[in-house]
């Protein structure tokens, strides 16, 4: 039972290079999401899929780009990584709109 | 848009005591959902508790419970016979109803640590 799971889990890029994390789940659910963690910001929502070829904007979007071709995939790439990017980033589905959503272990990534 | 608190960055606790984190929010929906989220040091973010609005009872989960105050906008968690393993950050979060999207908007988060 793998549920959630992001790759890589720790990353280091450099500033202007594109990088992409990787979200599956196993789980079917059609809801996935993607945060970034900052101390003193808690947890910030990237962008959300409703399901495959649905994604929408969450609170802090800029710089980033979502695709779901598949229902158990959403991979957030950052174009072209900037040191503010660097982040601890969480990846989580759940059911449905009113339902809990499961987190991922999270991808600790570094800009330098 | 939604706001939620939680006013205490860091707290400690004797293991086998009792304690509470304390949150509030804001918002004008009248029927929404609150969480209460665990992030041990392994960083992974585990569910405690969730609570609907629409529900008087304060749900419960083994040695977590929750006092929901729909009026004063509150929702502590308690943790009872506090054990090593429930040192960590916690994180209360606020729902909005389905049709406004599903976004789960969180708190600064409190450290907890229990000592032995």
């Amino acid at each position: 039972d793998a549920g959630i799971t992001q790759s890589p889990r720790y990353k280091i890029t450099e500033t202007g290079r594109q990088v992409t994390l990787m979200c599956h789940q196993t789980w079917s659910h059609s809801y996935m999401f993607w945060y970034r963690q900052d101390l003193g910001h808690g947890l910030r929502l990237i962008y959300y899929s409703a399901a495959a070829d649905i994604t929408d904007k969450g609170e802090v979007p800029d710089g980033y780009v979502v695709s779901r071709s598949k229902t158990e995939n959403f991979p957030l790439t950052l174009e072209s990584a900037t040191r503010s990017q660097t982040s601890v980033y969480f990846c989580a589905s759940s059911t449905g709109l009113q339902e809990t959503q499961y987190f991922g272990p999270g991808t600790r990534l570094l800009v330098l | 848009a939604q706001t939620v608190t939680q006013s205490q960055p860091e707290m400690s606790v004797q293991e086998a005591e009792t304690v509470t984190l304390s949150c509030t929010y804001d918002t004008s929906e009248s029927n929404y959902y609150l969480f209460w989220y665990k992030q041990p040091p392994s960083r992974q973010m585990i569910l405690v508790i969730r609570q609907e609005a629409y529900k008087q009872q304060n749900a419960t989960e083994n040695r977590f419970s929750v006092n929901f105050q729909k009026a004063a906008k509150s929702f502590s968690l308690k943790i009872s016979d506090s054990q090593l393993g429930d040192t960590a950050m916690y994180f209360c979060a606020f729902m909005k109803t389905p049709n406004a999207g599903n976004m789960l908007t969180f708190g600064g988060g409190t450290r907890l640590m229990v000592k032995p």
